[in-house]
C-alpha cells in the first residue's frame, strides 16, 4: 500500500527566505507520480507542482521546487523569497492508482 | 462546468440517517476521487474511479460507504446509518487521466457533513 510522511506539523520561516518542507514516501511500484498540494484557511486545494518517477530533471514551477531523490524514496518542496501569503497547509501526494496524500505541514511566515 | 462541483456544500444530519453526497467532475475527466478530511488532518483517500469503474475502493472505511459513478461523469458517495465520527468534508477530485498520468487533481470545494 501506498504510505506518505511528512514528519513536520508546523514550520515558521522569516519572509524572504527559502524554507523546504520535508515528504517521503514507500512503494514498490516504478512508475508513480508525486505531487504538492496547498491549503489555505479558506479550505481550497491548490496544485503546486508535480514530479513523475521517471523524470530525470527536478520540477519547478516559479519560487516552487521539488527536490526528488528516487533511491531515498523523498520529495522534499522548495519554497523560494516566501511571502506571507504562503502561510498554509501543505500536502504532499503520491499516485500510483488512488492518489494519497499526507498528513500535512502547517507553514507560517514571520513578518 | 468550469471546475469540480460537489453539492451540497453544507450537510447537517442524525446519526442513523442515510446520507449522499454528489461530486460533478470538469467534462472529459475521466479518473474521479472522492476523500475524507477532518479538520487539521490531511484528505484521506476514500475511492478511485476510472471511468465507471472503481479503480481502487481500498480507503472506504466500512460497508456502510459507497460510491457509484453509473455514466462516467457523476459520481455520488453514499452514507447508510451516519455515525458522528463520520463528520468531515467530503472532498471529490477529478483529473484528465488516472493512474501515473501527469495531469494534476482538481478539487472541488467540499461537502461539509455534520452528523448530530
Amino acid at each position: 500500500a501506498q504510505k506518505i510522511t511528512q514528519t513536520q506539523p508546523g514550520m515558521f520561516v522569516q519572509e524572504k527566505e527559502a524554507v523546504t518542507l520535508d515528504c517521503t514516501y514507500d512503494t514498490s511500484d516504478p512508475s508513480y507520480g508525486l505531487f504538492w498540494y496547498k491549503q489555505p484557511s479558506s479550505g481550497e486545494m491548490i496544485f503546486l507542482i508535480y514530479q513523475g518517477s521517471y523524470d530525470q530533471q527536478n520540477a519547478t514551477e516559479g519560487r516552487y521546487s521539488l527536490n526528488f531523490q528516487k533511491a531515498r524514496k523523498s520529495a522534499n518542496l522548495v519554497i523560494s523569497a516566501s511571502q506571507l501569503g504562503d502561510s498554509a497547509m501543505y500536502f504532499c501526494a503520491m499516485r500510483e492508482f488512488g492518489a494519497r496524500f499526507g498528513a500535512g505541514t502547517r507553514l507560517t511566515v514571520k513578518p | 462546468g468550469a471546475g469540480v462541483s460537489q453539492t451540497p456544500s453544507n450537510k447537517v444530519t442524525e446519526k442513523g440517517k442515510y446520507v449522499e453526497l454528489r461530486c460533478d467532475p470538469i467534462s472529459g475527466h475521466t479518473a474521479l476521487y472522492w476523500y475524507r478530511q477532518s479538520l487539521g488532518q490531511g484528505p484521506e483517500f476514500l475511492i478511485y474511479f476510472q471511468g465507471t469503474g472503481a479503480a481502487d475502493d481500498s480507503g472506504l472505511p466500512n460497508d456502510r460507504f459507497f460510491a457509484v459513478r453509473p455514466e462516467g461523469s457523476v459520481s455520488t458517495l453514499k452514507i447508510q446509518r451516519t455515525e458522528r465520527g463520520d463528520s468531515a468534508v467530503y472532498l471529490c477530485a477529478s483529473s484528465l487521466t488516472g493512474a501515473q498520468g501527469t495531469g494534476e487533481l482538481f478539487f472541488g470545494e467540499g461537502s461539509r457533513l455534520t452528523v448530530l
